[in-house]
C-alpha cells in the first residue's frame, strides 16, 4: 500500500513570495490533515478535511494560508505571501475515518526554509 | 499550561536498559492517545496508541495510561541506538478528533 506522498520535499524561497505544497493521501482515506511543524516543537494542525469538506481551520493564518481538496482527494496547501516565521516542515496526514481512534499517517513532509 | 506536556530531555539510556517516556495533558476529556517515533529530518511514524487505563504491550512497547492523573507514558525494554529519536506524545478528543501534540522528548540510546 503506498503511503502519503508529498511535493516537494524542499523549497527555498525568500520573504513575500508565494509557494505551494502538494499531498497525495493514502488510497481511499477520506479525512486528510495539513500540520506545520517548527523546528524544536510538535506538529501543529492547520486545517482538517473530510473527503472535500473542510472540519476544521481554526489554526489556519487565513490571512495567508489557504488549502484546498479538489475532488476529496489530493490537497494544496499555499502560502501568499510568505514569512521568515513560516521557516517549518509541512507535514500531511492522512486517516480512513474521523473519530478519536482514527490512526494518523504521515507523509515525508516538505521543508520550507524562508530567507 | 500547555496542553499536552513532555520533558524536551535528551533522555540517555545505556543500550539494554529500560527508558521511560511521560506526558502529561491537561483537558480531562481526552479520550485517545498516541505515541509518534519521528527520527531526524523524518515525519512522525505511530508506534502505539492507548484508548482505556491501564498498560498495553506490544513487543518491546508498553503504553501506561492513568486518566484520573491525566498522564500517558511510554516504556521501551531492551533499548536499541536504533531507538534513539524523539519521541511525541499526541492527545485527541472524541468531539473533535485533532491530535495536539506534545514537543517532544529526545531518546538517546548509548551502545
Amino acid at each position: 500500500e503506498a503511503g502519503v506522498a508529498q511535493s516537494p520535499r524542499y523549497k527555498i524561497i525568500e520573504k513575500r513570495q508565494s509557494v505551494a505544497f502538494w499531498c497525495n493521501p493514502i488510497s481511499g482515506h477520506a479525512t486528510l490533515y495539513w500540520y506545520q511543524q517548527i523546528l524544536g516543537q510538535g506538529p501543529k494542525l492547520l486545517i482538517q478535511f473530510q473527503n472535500n469538506g473542510v472540519v476544521d481551520d481554526s489554526q489556519l493564518p487565513k490571512d495567508r494560508f489557504s488549502a484546498e481538496r479538489l475532488k476529496g482527494v489530493d490537497s494544496t496547501l499555499k502560502i501568499q505571501p510568505a514569512k521568515l516565521e513560516d521557516s517549518a516542515v509541512y507535514l500531511c496526514a492522512s486517516s480512513s475515518r474521523t473519530g478519536a481512534r482514527n490512526i494518523q499517517y504521515f507523509g515525508a513532509g516538505t521543508r520550507l526554509s524562508v530567507l | 499550561q500547555k496542553e499536552v506536556e513532555q520533558n524536551s530531555g535528551p533522555l540517555s539510556v545505556p543500550e539494554g536498559a529500560i527508558a521511560s517516556l511521560n506526558c502529561t495533558y491537561s483537558d480531562r476529556v481526552s479520550q485517545s492517545f498516541f505515541w509518534y517515533r519521528q527520527y531526524s529530518g523524518k515525519s512522525p511514524e505511530l508506534i502505539m496508541s492507548i484508548y482505556s487505563n491501564g498498560d498495553k504491550e506490544d513487543g518491546r512497547f508498553t503504553a501506561q495510561l492513568n486518566k484520573a492523573s491525566q498522564y500517558v507514558s511510554l516504556l521501551i525494554r531492551d533499548s536499541q541506538p536504533s531507538d534513539s529519536a524523539t519521541y511525541l506524545c499526541a492527545v485527541s478528543m472524541d468531539s473533535s478528533y485533532k491530535l495536539i501534540f506534545g514537543s517532544g522528548t529526545r531518546l538517546l540510546v548509548r551502545p
